[in-house]
């Protein structure tokens, strides 16, 4: 058990280009969420996948947010045209089973600051 | 809509005193409750969780939580706070199928020698 892994740990960006953050879930996991987290704040959620299909998303994910998660591995959240209120750290976690209170292992996170 | 109250930003004890940390919830059906707690510049960790059957939940690190349905509270407690408690623990809920969970604003615990 390796743990969640999130690349990379820091991203800088300038207002309007567009970023690409990876997640690579604990083995075996089917389910996969992104969440963003700004400062003094919980977790907000983003999306969810069950294998390689998107579940769920929040009506917080614009539609300038993108993610995917092909063949049930590895995910990946795009932003476009980056906004400073995308400001934020962005985490990733997985977890395994069908249940709700299966419980979430978390990444150490993506942290975004647009310029 | 589901919805987590934590009663205090910050939280400060002394070494060996008791940690209680709030947490009340807004939910229409018998929900699923969490505890995580984030270590500086790590990921978060899951403390304790409650699902059904007993309301009092221990888990790891020697903390414990509650669930009285009557005052939708699940406080955390320790009875004895360690340096190494020092943290930001947030308290979730889950409910009506949902796999999202719906995080409280957190709650950091300064722990004084």
């Amino acid at each position: 058990d390796t743990g969640v892994s999130q690349n990379p740990r820091h991203k800088i960006t300038k207002r309007g280009q567009n970023v690409t953050f990876r997640c690579d879930p604990i083995s075996e996991h089917n389910r996969l969420y992104w969440y963003r987290q700004t400062l003094g704040q919980g977790p907000e959620f983003l999306t969810y996948f069950q294998n390689e299909a998107q579940l769920e998303k929040s009506r917080l994910l614009s539609d300038r947010f993108s993610a995917e998660r092909p063949k049930g591995s590895f995910s990946t959240l795009e932003i476009q045209r980056t906004e400073q209120g995308d400001s934020a750290m962005y985490l990733c976690a997985s977890s395994l089973g069908d249940r709700e209170y299966s419980p979430l292992h978390f990444g150490n996170g993506t942290r975004l600051t647009v310029t | 809509a589901q919805s987590v109250t934590q009663l205090g930003s910050h939280v400060s004890v002394s070494e060996g005193a008791l940690v209680l940390l709030r947490c009340n919830y807004s939910s229409s059906v018998p929900p699923y409750l969490f505890w995580y707690v984030q270590y500086p510049n790590q990921g978060l960790q899951l403390l304790l969780k409650y699902t059904t059957g007993a309301t009092l939940v221990k888990g790891i690190n020697g903390f414990e939580a509650e669930f009285k349905k009557s005052e939708t509270s699940f406080h955390l407690t320790k009875p004895s706070a360690h340096m190494s408690d020092a943290a930001e623990y947030f308290c979730a809920v889950s409910e009506g199928g949902r796999r999202a969970l719906t995080f409280g604003s957190g709650t950091r615990l300064q722990v004084q020698p």
